[in-house]
């Protein structure tokens, strides 16, 4: 079966960092676009970044670059999402797409990763 | 950076109904434009893509038109399961606001 599959939900606690995994299976994981998608409670989705698996080479969206960090682990056919200093803001599901083809669109998509960030 | 804008923010229809929904950018996206349907507590699923072509298992109550900065999401005759939120996407970047399609 084609599939990504998340990590699980994380409560962390402001300033602390994080990774959490997406993990492609029943298919060729170099030969798509892994994205990364935010959404926050309540609100709509918003994209965040990608990167390519073949070189690891990445995108973000402006609203992102700097703040978190994209990553491709191919021996595990896995993506990551990296904070090195959550923020209260940084609540949100986090979901994980792949890309089909140039034109970008998100064919699969992740369950989705739960991350709250509270004192 | 193209922003996207969806229209209504929220769409009352009544089982059985046509629903139209928008989606303007703010610049040209060509056909690069997809459509998603999210219903509570679970992840998009792609419904659109290239503007028109329905993905796979989609029904075709399900179409999709437009080009350029203009594109349109109709549902011919919305079923109980048709109630959700659905983003416009262009180029597989920017998302628009959503539209959430309630039961009237």
């Amino acid at each position: 079966e084609v599939q990504l599959v998340q990590s699980g939900a994380e409560v962390k606690k402001p300033g602390e960092s994080l990774r959490i995994s997406c993990k492609g299976s029943g298919y060729t994981f170099t030969n798509y676009w892994i994205n990364w998608v935010r959404q926050m409670p309540g609100k709509g989705l918003e994209w965040m970044g990608r990167i390519d698996p073949s070189d690891s080479y990445t995108n973000y969206s402006p609203s992102f670059r700097g703040h978190v960090t994209i990553s491709v682990d191919r021996s595990v056919s896995s993506a990551y999402l990296q904070w090195s200093s959550l923020q209260a803001s940084d609540t949100a599901i986090y979901y994980c797409a792949r890309r089909y083809d140039v034109t970008g669109f998100h064919d699969l998509w992740g369950q989705g990763t739960l991350v709250t960030v509270s004192s | 950076e193209t922003v996207m804008t969806q229209s209504p923010a929220t769409l009352s229809v009544s089982p059985g109904e046509r629903a139209t929904l928008s989606c303007r950018a703010s610049q040209n996206v060509k056909n690069n434009l997809a459509w998603y349907q999210q219903k509570p507590g679970q992840a998009p699923r792609l419904l659109i893509y290239g503007a028109s072509t329905r993905a796979t298992g989609i029904p075709a109550r399900f179409s999709g038109s437009g080009s350029g900065t203009d594109f349109t999401l109709t549902i011919s005759s919305l079923q109980s399961e048709d109630f959700a939120v659905y983003y416009c996407q262009q180029w597989g970047l920017t998302f628009g606001g959503g539209t959430k399609v309630e039961i009237k």
